[in-house]
């Protein structure tokens, strides 16, 4: 059973405009997300962060909202640029219990079209 | 600041024959991590170290599958005999280890292909 879901294997987008990741999660003890990006043979690099006690965090032009009542996440990339085409991954874990142990989903592949 | 290195990246071997790969972490970074990542998959974690001890290691198919981390440095993942399911990428990550929001560094991981 997959605590972390990303639906969408794939999502294109034209260059400057917004690009909208999706990630749900089941387990309700989840309290710290990330998102890290990946590009081919490269090992998945942090992107950013949030904690179950706010909604937004913001880094330049990555924001990632968390809605806990619907356990759901995303991230806005605004405006795309070609560079950021990779593979996105959600992962969560239960930070506050003390937990090291990310739960990974299965990873969005963004494709920016110059 | 060096990354997370791994060696070899790549390796090609034949069912039933044994393969180590090796991670060096970040400098200072004391919690070191080995990930499975099957094709289409996200990482799924095989085992923590804290230091030179194994604090989460439940995840590691222990029949076939082994790891050190001897000094509390470098780590070694082997697996003996391979198994042709287990052609995947494996992945080490350190952190520093001193809270369990501190990001984790992934290095380029090892392809494995088992014929």
């Amino acid at each position: 059973d997959q605590q972390v879901k990303q639906n969408s294997p794939s999502l294109s987008v034209q260059e400057g405009r917004i690009s909208i990741l999706n990630c749900d999660y089941t387990n309700s003890m989840f309290d710290y997300f990330l998102w890290y990006k990946k590009y081919p043979a490269e090992g998945p690099t942090f992107l950013i962060s949030i904690s179950s006690i706010k909604d937004k965090n913001e880094d330049g032009r990555f924001t990632v909202f968390l809605n806990k009542s619907a356990k759901h996440l995303s991230l806005h990339i605004v405006p795309s640029q070609p560079g950021d085409s990779a593979v996105y991954f959600c992962a969560a874990s239960e930070a506050g219990a003390g937990s090291y142990q990310l739960t990974f989903g299965k990873g969005t592949k963004l494709s920016v079209i110059p | 600041e060096a990354g997370v290195v791994q060696s070899p990246r790549y390796k090609i071997i034949e069912k039933k024959q044994p393969v180590a790969f090796w991670c060096n972490p970040i400098s200072g970074h004391n919690t070191l991590y080995w990930y499975l990542q099957n094709l289409g998959q996200g990482p799924e974690l095989l085992i923590r170290y804290e230091n030179e001890e194994a604090v989460d290691d439940s995840q590691l198919p222990k029949d076939r599958f082994s790891a050190e981390r001897l000094k509390g440095v470098d780590s070694t993942l082997k697996i003996q005999p391979a198994e042709l399911g287990d052609s995947a990428v494996y992945l080490c990550a350190s952190s520093p280890g001193l809270a369990a929001t501190d990001t984790q560094y992934f290095g380029p991981g090892t392809r494995l292909t088992v014929l």
